[in-house]
């Protein structure tokens, strides 16, 4: 069925260091592809997204790429800032099939100063 | 106010106690939404409304009784929970049911 795979975590990283957070997708149909964040007694946020192939989401510094080829959504930034620390949550929507929305299971993210 | 609203922010409750939580949104959204939040658990969908009906029920529970009484309301009465309820109780809703979605900043429970 529909799902979406992200890495797993925790992840820490050193200020002004390159962030990666991989996400594949699983997908009947042509699904939207978004990235949530969640800081720290928050709910959750729409950090980018992306509606069809090819599609480059970007908000705050951080990209991701639709890449159909590879079923791929990763979550990049240059250079990652202590406030960046949070949960990221890769997300897929299916229109075709009953209007599903499918979340992965988070990424917790550490800057240290 | 704007956005999706949450009350209350936090929740204490005991086991016997009824309780309900409230979501609101002013997004003029048709589609709404309760999550389920725990510790070192993925994000689970309890119910989805659509144009107030309710659309989806994950195996949840009867001691949570969802209550939609129009596009912009969301409540989720609680009856003789459980200790392992307590969790972050998350609303969201999306223009239509499936869209990119809306969260509210959830409502903290401790079930004791």
């Amino acid at each position: 069925g529909d799902s979406v795979t992200q890495m797993e975590g925790p992840v820490t990283l050193s200020e002004e260091a390159f962030l990666t957070i991989n996400c594949t997708y699983t997908a009947t149909g042509y699904p939207s592809l978004f990235w949530y964040v969640q800081y720290p007694g928050e709910g959750l946020q729409l950090l980018l997204k992306a509606t069809k192939a090819d599609d480059k989401g970007s908000n705050k510094g951080f990209e991701a790429t639709y890449r159909k080829e590879t079923t791929s959504f990763h979550l990049e930034k240059g250079s990652v800032q202590v406030s960046d620390s949070a949960v990221y949550f890769c997300a897929l929507s299916i229109r075709a099939t009953g209007n599903q929305f499918y979340f992965g299971t988070g990424t917790s993210l550490t800057v240290i100063p | 106010e704007t956005g999706v609203t949450q009350t209350p922010r936090h929740l204490v409750m005991g086991m016997t106690n009824k309780k309900s939580l409230k979501c609101e949104q002013h997004l003029g959204h048709n589609a709404m939404y309760w999550y389920k939040q725990s510790a070192k658990k993925p994000l689970e969908l309890m119910f989805v409304y659509n144009f107030k009906e309710q659309t989806e029920n994950n195996s949840v529970p009867s001691r949570f009784s969802p209550e939609c009484p129009n596009s912009s309301h969301l409540f989720l009465h609680l009856h003789t929970l459980q200790p392992e309820d307590s969790a972050l109780y998350l609303c969201a809703s999306s223009q239509d049911q499936g869209g990119e979605q809306y969260f509210g900043p959830g409502t903290r429970l401790t079930v004791t």
